[in-house]
């Protein structure tokens, strides 16, 4: 599995926008990103993920660097609510659905 | 649909003591899974099931058996409880396996004295 780099911990102000960054330089070709968020209290809840184009959805967008080394997911506006742990999670079809989380980024949302 | 359920949300339990965490999906997924979550630290995969009657192991199986007697079903069972195994579990579950977007329940908190 490709390693990945993450902050411990990132601050932003509601609605205001929030970029949340991720290093997987040992990424191979065939890898995925995956982004899943925890709330407190829950279960991991997915996100967005991607292969080579940035990709968007209702929740959040996702920029895949060139050369793919590295990704940053982009919540347009924070709310209250998006205050979670972030995991960035690289994962190909030789692993089938076996993810691996690391220790992910804190996000604190300020009113 | 109710999704991913998981029953018990809490248990505490002795050292030595045997029980089983309960999981369900109504959503006809394939691929289930059982994760463990210690403080501050991420999860990690415990066994998953590519469908009915198929299991295997992940990363930390140690300690815990599972069966996947139906697609709907897939219970964890602690055979002797050990302190180290305290921790919250957590089920989860998608369509089929390599499908990107999954399902997680809202996790079991098990202690164990």
């Amino acid at each position: 599995d490709a390693k990945t780099t993450q902050p411990n911990s990132m601050e932003s102000n509601e609605e205001e926008p929030v970029h949340l960054p991720c290093n997987h330089s040992t990424i191979s070709g065939t890898d995925y990103i995956h982004w899943y968020r925890q709330l407190p209290s829950q279960g991991p809840e997915y996100v967005i993920h991607g292969l080579t184009s940035n990709v968007n959805n209702r929740m959040a967008s996702l920029a895949i660097a060139e050369d793919r080394k590295s990704s940053t997911l982009i919540l347009h506006r924070a709310t209250l609510r998006d205050a979670a742990v972030y995991y960035c999670i690289p994962s190909d079809e030789t692993s089938g659905s076996r993810l691996t989380f690391g220790e992910g980024t804190q996000l604190t949302v300020n009113p | 649909n109710a999704g991913v359920t998981q029953t018990p949300k809490f248990q505490v339990l002795k050292t030595g003591q045997s029980m089983t965490l309960q999981c369900a999906q109504d959503m006809n997924h394939e691929y289930m899974s059982w994760y463990r979550q210690d403080p501050g630290m991420g999860l990690r995969l415990i066994h998953y099931s590519v469908g009915a009657g198929i299991t295997d192991q992940g990363e930390v199986p140690n300690g815990y058996n599972v069966s996947r007697s139906t697609t709907e079903d897939f219970p964890l069972r602690l055979l002797s409880a050990a302190p180290s195994q305290t921790s919250v579990y957590f089920c989860a579950s998608s369509y089929e396996v390599g499908e990107s977007e999954q399902f997680f329940g809202p996790g079991t908190r098990l202690t164990v004295l």
